[in-house]
């Protein structure tokens, strides 16, 4: 069974810039979820896609967005960096025949710096 | 809006011995799940132990077991025979079962296993 995987593991981008996160969910998972960590805390959500669509969002500005692809796999796109966009971005996915009780599975993450 | 808390930044424990790490939540809710997870150096999220806001019996998972006091919100994990491969991060989380969008996260206790 194929866990999930994120890339790039670290990325470096100038404020202003945009930037692009991939990840590729759990083999038999259909269900994608991405949660910023800010060094010192604890993972916040951003939003979650269930088969393609956007199904729940968190407290984050429009200039983050996202995408699920047929396969399950999931970007997750920033506009306008702002240097408080310093984190580490968690991709989780979850199946979606128990959603309501189904662990989330995480990837490594993405360290993304904004300088 | 349910909040979780965890109110030890940092716990540390003798290899061998029993830690107890705390957490409460906040929730005007009569279902939803309880989690925690550890997160290495490694970054990846994983999860130790969960429960359901209905049983009343607490969870347990080898050494891993939960106090769970649904009237106190509540949610403590006890680690027994502590091994230095434990030493993480450790977060509390919460999910409700009415909005299964996201989870919340406590800000994480950084547990220490000293030789």
């Amino acid at each position: 069974e194929t866990g999930v995987t994120q890339s790039p593991t670290h990325l470096i981008k100038t404020r202003g810039q945009q930037v692009t996160l991939r990840c590729s969910s759990q083999s038999g998972h259909n269900t994608v979820s991405w949660y910023q960590q800010a060094l010192g805390q604890g993972p916040q959500f951003i939003f979650q896609y269930y088969r393609e669509e956007e199904n729940g969002r968190g407290n984050f500005p429009p200039r983050f967005s996202g995408l699920q692809f047929p396969n399950y796999s999931s970007e997750l796109n920033v506009n306008a960096l702002e240097l408080d966009d310093s984190a580490l971005y968690l991709c989780a996915s979850s199946r979606d025949t128990d959603r309501v009780n189904s662990p989330l599975h995480f990837g490594n993450g993405t360290r993304l710096t904004v300088t | 809006a349910q909040t979780v808390t965890q109110s030890q930044p940092e716990m540390s424990v003798q290899e061998a011995e029993t830690v107890t790490l705390s957490c409460t939540y906040d929730t005007s809710e009569s279902d939803y799940y309880l989690f925690w997870y550890k997160q290495p150096p490694s970054r990846q999220m994983i999860l130790v132990i969960r429960q359901e806001a209905y049983k009343q019996q607490n969870a347990t998972e080898n050494r891993f077991s939960v106090n769970f006091q649904k009237a106190a919100k509540s949610f403590s994990l006890k680690i027994s025979d502590s091994q230095l491969g434990d030493a993480a991060m450790y977060f509390c989380a919460y999910r409700s079962a009415y909005n299964n969008n996201d989870m919340r996260f406590g800000a994480g206790t950084r547990l220490t296993v000293k030789p």
